[in-house]
C-alpha cells in the first residue's frame, strides 16, 4: 500500500484556472506538508500541517490554500493559475517528535500551466 | 537562515567504486539531518536520518556522517551499483525538529557507469 499518495500525477491546464491536487497518507502521521520543487531542482516548503492546524505557511502567494479536512488528508487548491505555478509539486508526511522523524513523500505531481 | 549546500552537483563514477557526497549547512544548531533519494519522474525516499547526538547511521552500503560543530554530513555509497543513478539530497530541519519542515540542498546527480 502507498504509503503517501497524491493526486494528480500530472495536471495540464491553462492560465487562470483554478486546481486542486489531494494528498492523503495512511501511516497515521500528526504532520503533513506541501513542498514545490521548481525547474531547476530545488525542493521548498510551501506548507506544513500539525493534527490539521496550520503551522508553517512561506511566502506563498494566497492564491495556494491548503485544506486538511482530517489528520490524513492535506489537499492544495490553487486559483488562477499563472505560468510560474508549474512545477512538481509534493505532499509529504512525518510523525512529529522531538528531535524530528523521516518525512515519507509521495511521487509529486507535475503541473502544467499553459 | 538555514542553507545547506551539496557538493558535488554532479557525479559519474564506474560500478563498483565506493563515493562520498557532501553536504554542508551554515547553522548547526540542528535536531538531526536527513538524506533522501529521488528517481526521475518519482518522489522521494527517506535513506537516514542521524539525530544530533549521533555521529553516524549505516544502511546496507549506506553510511551517513553527521559533524555538528562544523556544519557537514557525509553520505559514503560502498561498492556502487547502476541502481544508485539517482539525485542524493541531504535536508535539515528549519528549527526545532518539529512540524517546521525541511531546508535541502540542491542535490547531487548521480551517475554509476555500468
Amino acid at each position: 500500500d502507498t504509503a503517501v499518495s497524491q493526486t494528480p500525477k500530472y495536471l495540464v491546464t491553462q492560465m487562470g484556472n483554478d486546481k486542486s491536487i489531494k494528498c492523503e497518507q495512511n501511516l497515521g502521521h500528526d504532520t503533513m506538508y506541501w513542498y514545490k520543487q521548481d525547474s531547476k531542482k530545488f525542493l521548498k516548503i510551501m506548507f506544513s500541517y500539525n493534527n490539521k492546524e496550520l503551522i508553517i505557511n512561506e511566502t506563498v502567494p494566497n492564491r495556494f490554500s491548503p485544506k486538511s479536512p482530517d489528520k490524513a488528508h492535506l489537499n492544495l487548491h490553487i486559483n488562477s493559475l499563472e505560468l510560474g505555478d508549474s512545477a512538481v509539486y509534493f505532499c509529504a508526511s512525518s510523525q512529529v517528535l522531538r528531535g524530528g522523524s523521516p518525512l515519507h513523500f509521495g511521487n509529486g505531481t507535475r503541473l502544467t500551466v499553459t | 537562515k538555514q542553507e545547506v549546500t551539496q557538493i558535488p552537483a554532479a557525479l559519474s563514477v564506474p560500478e563498483g567504486e565506493n563515493l562520498v557526497l557532501n553536504c554542508s549547512f551554515t547553522d548547526s544548531a540542528i535536531y538531526n539531518l536527513q538524506w533522501f533519494r529521488q528517481d526521475p519522474g518519482k518522489g522521494l525516499t527517506s535513506l537516514l536520518l542521524i539525530q544530533s547526538s549521533q555521529r553516524e547511521q549505516t544502511s546496507g552500503r549506506l553510511n551517513a556522517s553527521l559533524d555538528k560543530s562544523s556544519g557537514r554530513s557525509t553520505l559514503y555509497i560502498a561498492a556502487s551499483q547502476p541502481g544508485d543513478s539517482a539525485t542524493y539530497l541531504c535536508a535539515v530541519p528549519d528549527s526545532g525538529g518539529g512540524a517546521d519542515g525541511l531546508t535541502f540542498g540542491k542535490g547531487t546527480h548521480l551517475i554509476i557507469q555500468p
